[in-house]
């Protein structure tokens, strides 16, 4: 059961155009959105967050958009550059069943390509 | 600041065979966590650490897999023995304390099994 999914396996768009990134998630518990970006050969770095409060996050050219009754969230970049090309991760942050731990689940990511 | 440390970066192995994976955290983050990313998933939690104690082994395959963290600092991930499907990224992340949300993650090793 995938609690968090990236249905776009790959996404490709030209240099000073908008990505858009898109997750969905099932779990209604999940009050914290994390995307992690990970070259290849590296491990995933963080990029931004935003909490359930929120519905939206901005950090310079990235931008992170919740929408919690879709239980949806997307991460815009603007302008897009050839260095962003890489797998993008989303993750949620949750207590599990048991109220034991609190952790990330992360979808299976997508891979940006943005061409010059 | 020096980053999570993971040696080695690549290994293979034939079926069976037994492997282990180092990781050193970042100077004075408490929690530590070993992640295992198959080719086309996201990470997975295998195990978690604050300071020497597990918190979360829910998802480590305990009749293989073992995983210490003997005085709190940098930690080991034992396969033995090793099967197929564990051909996979081995990652390591550290985190200031648990339940801090933003994670640092170490470059993973690449687990081949033959």
């Amino acid at each position: 059961d995938q609690q968090v999914k990236q249905n776009s396996p790959s996404l490709s768009v030209q240099e000073g155009r908008i990505s858009i990134l898109n997750c969905d998630y099932t779990n209604s518990m999940f009050d914290y959105f994390l995307w992690y970006k990970k070259y290849p050969a590296e491990g995933p770095t963080f990029l931004i967050s935003i909490s359930s409060i929120k519905d939206k996050n901005e950090d310079g050219r990235f931008t992170v958009f919740l929408n919690k009754s879709a239980k949806h969230l997307s991460l815009h970049i603007v302008p897009s550059q050839p260095g962003d090309s890489a797998v993008y991760f989303c993750a949620a942050s949750a207590w599990d069943s048991g109220g034991s731990n609190y952790k990330l689940t992360f979808g299976k990511g997508t891979l940006l390509t943005v061409n010059p | 600041e020096a980053g999570v440390a993971q040696s080695p970066r690549y290994k293979i192995i034939e079926k069976r065979q037994s492997v282990a994976f180092w990781c050193n955290p970042i100077s004075g983050h408490a929690t530590l966590y070993w992640y295992q990313q198959i080719l086309g998933q996201g990470p997975k939690l295998l195990i978690q650490f604050q300071n020497n104690g597990v918190v979360d082994d829910s998802q480590l395959p305990k009749d293989r897999f073992s995983a210490e963290r003997l005085k709190g600092v940098d930690s080991t991930l034992k396969i033995q023995p090793a099967k197929l499907e564990d051909s996979a990224v081995y990652l390591c992340a550290s985190s200031q304390a648990w339940g801090a949300d933003e994670q640092y993650f170490g470059p993973g090793t690449r687990l081949t099994v033959t």
